[in-house]
């Protein structure tokens, strides 16, 4: 069965600084990551996508994030905070279990402060 | 433009009634989800469709419904045996994956918020 675990529900920081969400995943069989975001009152965006091949991915709005097979890690950074960055943010893996199942996790709210 | 889209976006319910959350999509995507969104809980399946006429429940399908008559369209239910229907619920669609690859994002609409009169 696949599971995340996000380590905080809540990550301040200053503008300008550098962002760091973290994500670890179980999975029996290679997972496919997901980082999506979410804005409030509104449906969630995808961020990033980690399918095979390179394990450093590139998103949307400045944001990467490394899959580390070795710590079943899959964090999310940006060197540089902008206010507008500030929403929730969900890890989420992915197996084929007769359909394709998106697991999610409980979700990290970043707050950018000026 | 392409995308899902869900309605309406704040609805109330009283005790006893059914209600039903809209949910159309023209991405020509196969596969439907239907997920509950608590707060700290992230998001828990509640439905799925992956090909028309044809459904499947997910984690927490007790008190809900679906029908999936048209590829568009994947309507949901909240029946008055959903105690506790106050949450914020998210439609989702994507391509259709097959055995090896679920690498198919879903895309999501921006949601329905479900209260109680």
């Amino acid at each position: 069965a696949q599971s995340v675990t996000q380590l905080g529900s809540h990550v301040s920081v200053s503008e300008g600084a550098l962002v760091l969400l973290r994500c670890n995943y179980s999975s029996s069989v290679p997972p496919y990551l997901f980082w999506y975001v979410q804005y409030p009152n509104q449906g969630l965006q995808l961020l990033l996508k980690y399918t095979t091949g390179a394990t450093l991915v590139k998103g949307i709005n400045g944001f990467e994030a490394e899959f580390k097979k070795s710590e079943t890690s899959f964090h999310l950074t940006k060197p540089s905070a902008h206010m507008s960055d500030a929403a929730e943010y969900f890890c989420a893996v992915s197996a084929f279990t007769g359909f394709q199942k998106l697991v999610f996790g409980t979700g990290t709210r970043l707050l950018v402060s000026p | 433009d392409g995308g899902i889209t869900q309605s309406p976006k704040y609805l109330f319910r009283k005790e006893g009634q059914n209600v039903t959350l809209s949910c159309e999509q023209n991405l020509n995507h196969d596969a439907m989800y239907w997920y509950r969104q608590d707060p700290g809980q992230g998001l828990r399946l509640i439905y799925y469709s992956q090909i028309v006429n044809d459904f499947q429940k997910g984690d927490i399908a007790e008190g809900y419904s679906v029908s999936r008559e048209k590829k568009e369209s994947f309507p949901l239910t909240v029946t008055s045996a959903q105690k506790n229907p106050t949450a914020f619920y998210l439609c989702a669609s994507s391509g259709r994956a097959r055995t090896g690859h679920s690498n198919q994002p879903q895309h999501f609409g921006d949601g329905t918020r479900l209260s109680i009169l």
